[in-house]
């Protein structure tokens, strides 16, 4: 089964350390999402890339946090520097367009001390 | 108002019945609907998607739509433990994104 490939699984960081999660979306699928998934928030959407293109980074803290897709087969999510308020779960999703489902990665759990 | 409510419950079903699932949307703009299944410490699951008004039906699972009232719901007949789980509703909006509610926790009892 064709599936969204997530690194690194876990994360253990100190304060103020950069953090880069990885994500190979679907072959074909050219749409990629970046949720954020915390108890409190729910799956809060950071951004959204459409045939690589940035549409929509909104739900992002835009000091600190930054998204980009260098190729078809590579998205990434950057937090520099990392605080102890972004611990959570950071799963990436990619899919076809609006019609079509969106498959989700086995993210990446996140956690700053 | 949120962009997608759903009732956070805990809702608790037993054995057999049917599960009913629920959540409303804002952007009228919204162009289809999903309904995702996620177990404790798992990431969200598909199980089933739905464009038009009226009922799709897909094994034990139904989705129903109605776009004037701006709701979707899922119906899970013949309840199993094994359904027992986070159900979370997505709408992916006019603005070409995918917004999800809080999720809905179900429990079926034996």
């Amino acid at each position: 089964d064709a599936r969204v490939t997530q690194t690194p699984r876990h994360k253990v960081t100190e304060m103020g350390q950069e953090v880069t999660m990885r994500c190979q979306p679907i072959l074909g699928h050219n749409t990629v999402f970046w949720y954020r998934q915390t108890m409190m928030q729910g799956l809060e959407l950071l951004a959204y890339f459409r045939n690589r293109a940035p549409l929509d980074d909104s739900g992002m803290p835009k000091d600190r946090f930054s998204a980009e897709m260098p190729d078809a087969t590579l998205a990434t999510l950057k937090i520099q520097p990392s605080e102890p308020r972004d611990s959570a779960v950071y799963f990436c999703a990619s899919g076809e367009g609006g019609f079509y489902g969106y498959t989700f990665g086995s993210g990446t759990r996140l956690t700053v001390v | 108002q949120k962009e997608v409510e759903q009732n956070s419950g805990p809702l608790s079903v037993p054995e057999g019945a049917i599960a009913s699932l629920n959540c409303t949307y804002s952007d009228r703009g919204s162009q289809s609907f999903f309904w995702y299944r996620q177990y404790s410490g798992k990431s969200p699951e598909l199980i089933m998607s739905i464009y038009s008004n009226g009922d799709k039906e897909d094994g034990r699972f139904t989705a129903q739509l109605n776009k004037a009232s701006q709701y979707v719901s899922l119906l899970i007949r013949d309840s199993q433990p094994s359904d027992s789980a986070t159900y979370l509703c997505a709408v992916f909006q006019g603005a070409q994104k995918l917004v999800f509610g809080q999720g809905t926790r179900l429990t079926i009892n034996p």
